[in-house]
């Protein structure tokens, strides 16, 4: 089985620009989430999708959205770029159920100058 | 209170020997309780996981010891090798969120020869 696919590996935008990640999922996993992590924050939950509906969300502003498509295929967005959101950006999928675990891409690094 | 404390901050074990990783958590409505091996340039791997209601679990040389009470789990890798060095991260997270896991700050640990 092909596993979590992220594209692209490397984005370099500038502060204000908004910028667009994608993540395809291991084959029949119907639950994207995805994670920030950061030199200083660690891994942080940024959202989870499920069926197409965000099911879980952490705690960051508004500027990140996400979405799921019917083939379960999850973007995720951020508008208004600031040099702090220069970060590496993981896609796990999983089953979506109580014991499923959680299989993580190899990221997008995000640059923002 | 959704903290999960690691440590140490970085480790080194001769080849052969004993790599000992611990964590402390707060919140307890955790109960499912993994642990992830991140390479440079990959995302986390997950490695084992553990629920409360066992106190420990073994995987080859790696074994996740629990402490309901004291609110701490560890990770041992007994017959430590270079091919193990890496960063790894323990985690938490509760049934209704399974996939929101709330991770540790990470233990970079150097096997050497």
């Amino acid at each position: 089985k092909a596993g979590v696919t992220q594209t692209p590996r490397y984005l370099i935008k500038t502060r204000g620009q908004q910028v667009t990640l994608s993540c395809s999922p291991i084959s029949g996993h119907r639950s994207v989430s995805w994670y920030q992590q950061t030199p200083g924050q660690g891994l942080q939950f940024l959202f989870e999708y499920f069926s197409e509906t965000q099911r879980n969300k952490g705690n960051f502003p508004g500027r990140f959205s996400g979405r799921q498509f019917s083939n379960s295929r999850s973007e995720m967005n951020v508008s208004t770029l600031e040099l702090g959101d220069s970060a590496l950006y993981l896609c796990a999928s999983s089953a979506g159920t109580v014991n499923s675990p959680l299989h993580f891409g190899n990221g997008t690094r995000l640059t923002v100058t | 209170q959704q903290q999960v404390k690691q440590s140490p901050q970085s480790l080194i074990v001769q080849k052969g020997g004993i790599s000992i990783i611990n964590c402390a958590y707060e919140n307890t409505a955790f109960d499912y309780f993994p642990w992830y091996q991140q390479f440079p340039g990959k995302g986390p791997a997950l490695l084992i996981a553990i629920r409360p209601d066992v106190s420990e679990k073994k995987e080859g040389r790696f074994t996740i010891s629990f402490n309901k009470s004291a609110k701490q789990f560890s990770l041992h890798i007994m017959d430590s090798q270079p091919g193990d060095s890496a960063t790894y991260f323990c985690a938490a997270s509760h049934t209704g969120t399974a996939s929101k896991l709330t991770f540790g700050t990470g233990t970079r640990l150097q096997v050497t020869l």
